[in-house]
């Protein structure tokens, strides 16, 4: 089935690790987005990746990187986990940022608990 | 700063109507977007509005007023399966979507 792939779907981890969320998709689009999703908070811009090769940096960048180094796969790192990270991370995708109706497909989520 | 506002809860019973509303400042406008959100899971897309108007797919339709900063998505013949968070988003100038924090929609028999 087409689509996107997150991994892991829940983790636990300790404040000061270091954790990378892995998000694969199929479905050769070019743009690629990290975003967080918290009670009471619309969904938050993390990073993003026009297409391979590229990132970039969106409204809460912050003690998160990202690499692009092909067009499925979009990690995201975690350097040093904060309590103040710990949410729902939803990886996304769409043919073309900037092209009109730029429809996104979502994974599954990944939720991250940093004690 | 960008802002978009939509109400946090609305109830509304089995096989009736529902409005949500979605009302919007940004830095530009490049098209306003409506997800489904069922709990736990990933959003979904739903609608896309780029030009004033109506816009209508099955039960779902959904209305832009450009110039009032101002959106609606209209649920009609309301099912138990429609229970579900509606969120509402704005691609500005740079191409950035803006989210709003989402309309919980509770479903009553």
């Amino acid at each position: 089935i087409a689509g996107i792939t997150q991994a892991p779907t829940s983790q636990i981890l300790a404040a000061g690790r270091r954790m990378t969320l892995r998000c694969t998709q199929d479905m050769r689009h070019n743009a690629m987005y990290w975003y967080r999703q918290d009670l009471g908070l619309g969904l938050r811009l993390i990073h993003y990746s026009n297409t391979a090769g590229t990132t970039g940096k969106g409204e809460v960048p912050d003690g998160y990187s990202v690499s692009r180094a092909n067009t499925d796969d979009f990690p995201l790192t975690l350097a040093s986990a904060v309590p103040s990270q710990t949410s729902v991370y939803f990886c996304a995708s769409s043919p073309e940022r900037g092209s009109g109706a730029n429809v996104l497909t979502f994974g599954a989520g990944s939720r991250l608990t940093v004690l | 700063g960008q802002n978009i506002d939509q109400p946090t809860e609305m109830t509304a019973t089995e096989g009736a109507i529902v409005q949500i509303n979605c009302t919007y400042q940004t830095s530009g406008f490049n098209g306003l977007f409506w997800y489904q959100q069922h709990a736990g899971e990933a959003p979904t897309f739903l609608s896309y509005n780029v030009l004033d108007g109506l816009e209508e797919k099955g039960r779902f339709s959904s209305f832009l007023s450009r110039s009032k900063g101002y959106s609606y998505l209209l649920l009609k013949e309301l099912q138990m399966k429609d229970s579900a968070s509606y969120l509402c988003a704005v691609e500005d100038s740079n191409y950035q979507l803006i989210w709003g924090a989402g309309t919980k929609l509770i479903i009553k028999p």
